[in-house]
């Protein structure tokens, strides 16, 4: 596709429920990023994708988080057991492993645990 | 322990004013580049440097990459209200050119 994109676009959840988030990266993209975005912050890092491997999974903020890729495409951030300190905007970025490396962003998901 | 630090963490002003927002880190970078987010919006990349020293102009904004590649700095003049936004600083790492953000400056212009 043109640009990154992320679905669904919104998501309301339970409490204890798990959810998960989806990305599509622009194609030719090796890396990934994911984000977390609590209202009015910055970005709070959570993994990093290099193809299909993780090298880089320091962010994750518990054992409830996991993400995993399909080749250098489609990931995919799963919340378990959700908990209302889980609601956020989680983005997800991509770039080409190069000297510049410019992330492009999708739009984000707004998730909210009630 | 943020790689990237970014100050001030807010900044607001007037209509009109002049702002600095720095990126320090006491690592080398082989590119840094800057962000900036509006409300409900992804970050959409402003501009990036590359080379030592380098400063780029995107109409009122200034970038500059620190000589030893390692800061920057962002200078808008005459701030707009449409400036407003959190701005971001990332850099690649030399080794593998995985990105780091520093936390963003929330830029407020009021009119």
């Amino acid at each position: 596709g043109a640009g990154v994109s992320q679905s669904p676009s919104n998501k309301v959840t339970e409490k204890g429920k798990d959810v998960e988030l989806r990305c599509d990266p622009i194609s030719g993209h090796t890396a990934l990023y994911w984000y977390r975005q609590r209202l009015g912050q910055g970005l709070e890092f959570l993994i990093y994708f290099q193809g299909n491997s993780a090298p880089d999974k320091s962010g994750l903020p518990s054992d409830r988080f996991s993400a995993e890729r399909t080749g250098e495409s489609v990931s995919t951030l799963t919340i378990q057991r959700t908990q209302q300190e889980d609601s956020a905007v989680y983005l997800c970025a991509s770039s080409r492993r190069t000297r510049r490396t410019e992330a492009f962003f999708g739009q984000g998901t707004r998730l909210t645990v009630v | 322990t943020q790689l990237l630090e970014q100050s001030p963490q807010f900044l607001s002003i007037q209509e009109g004013e002049n702002l600095t927002v720095y990126c320090n880190s006491s690592s080398v970078f082989s590119s840094l580049q800057w962000y900036r987010q509006e409300p409900g919006e992804g970050p959409v990349l402003l501009v990036t440097v590359v080379t030592g020293g380098e400063v780029k102009k995107l109409k009122r904004l200034t970038f500059q990459f620190g000589d030893a590649r390692k800061d920057s700095s962002l200078h808008i003049t005459a701030a707009q209200p449409g400036d407003t936004g959190l701005y971001l600083c990332a850099g690649a790492e030399p080794d593998d050119y995985k990105l780091s953000f520093g936390a963003g400056t929330t830029v407020t212009v009021r009119a």
